[in-house]
């Protein structure tokens, strides 16, 4: 098992377009998380899934964004009509079951210009 | 609401010199407790975790920490610092469903 997967690490796209983001946690592992991380922040949480129901999304997570985990296995993040202020780092996280740690992947740098 | 505060937002010492990073959380139950390492654009890696089985918690590359109950605190120590130990740590605690609660980080610099 090579640990959490997260494909693209970088992507730069012009405001208003869309992009999706995928990630690949480790396969035994049936809670999913996503976090957004800003300069100089610490990581702030975006939504999360055990196995494919999507259980809690923050007030973060705006109409503009979507996640899904199809399946229960790979999820992918999209987010709609990107803004300048949704550059940042996405991470995304698996884990066992509650209050296990979390396994991080290395994370998509997105760069809205 | 649980939260995390960590105290100094960037630390520098020298090389072989003691580290200490700082964590104080809010929890109304006994909190789940982690820090992370994070390398430039990196993800996060787990040093270490409390989950009440010791109030003394031993983590990779020599960092430990201590959880106290009466000072809400989680501080991460090492010993000796190197300078591979430059980077931004942060402490976090498990809220529902195991989300987590991060500080705003700690840089920390080794000077040679």
């Amino acid at each position: 098992d090579t640990g959490v997967s997260q494909d693209p690490r970088h992507k730069i796209t012009k405001r208003g377009q869309n992009v999706t983001f995928r990630c690949d946690p480790i396969s035994e592992h049936n809670r999913l998380y996503w976090y957004r991380q800003t300069l100089g922040q610490g990581p702030e949480f975006l939504t999360y899934f055990q196995n494919e129901a999507q259980l809690e999304k923050s007030r973060l997570l705006s109409d503009r964004f979507s996640a899904e985990r199809p399946k229960g296995s790979f999820s992918t993040l999209e987010i709609q009509r990107t803004e300048q202020g949704d550059s940042a780092m996405y991470l995304c996280a698996s884990s066992w079951r509650e209050n296990t740690e979390a396994f991080f992947g290395q994370g998509t740098r997105l760069t809205v210009v | 609401a649980q939260s995390v505060t960590q105290l100094g937002s960037h630390v520098s010492v020298s090389e072989g010199a003691l580290v200490l990073l700082r964590c104080n959380y809010s929890s109304s139950v006994p909190p789940y407790l982690f820090w992370y390492v994070q390398y430039p654009n990196q993800g996060l890696q787990l040093l270490l975790k409390y989950t009440s089985a010791a109030t003394l918690v031993k983590g990779i590359n020599g960092f430990e920490a201590e959880f106290k109950k009466s000072e809400t605190s989680f501080h991460l120590t090492k010993p000796s610092a190197h300078m591979s130990d430059a980077a931004e740590y942060f402490c976090a605690v498990s809220v529902g469903g195991g989300k987590l609660i991060f500080g705003q980080g700690t840089e920390l610099s080794v000077k040679p």
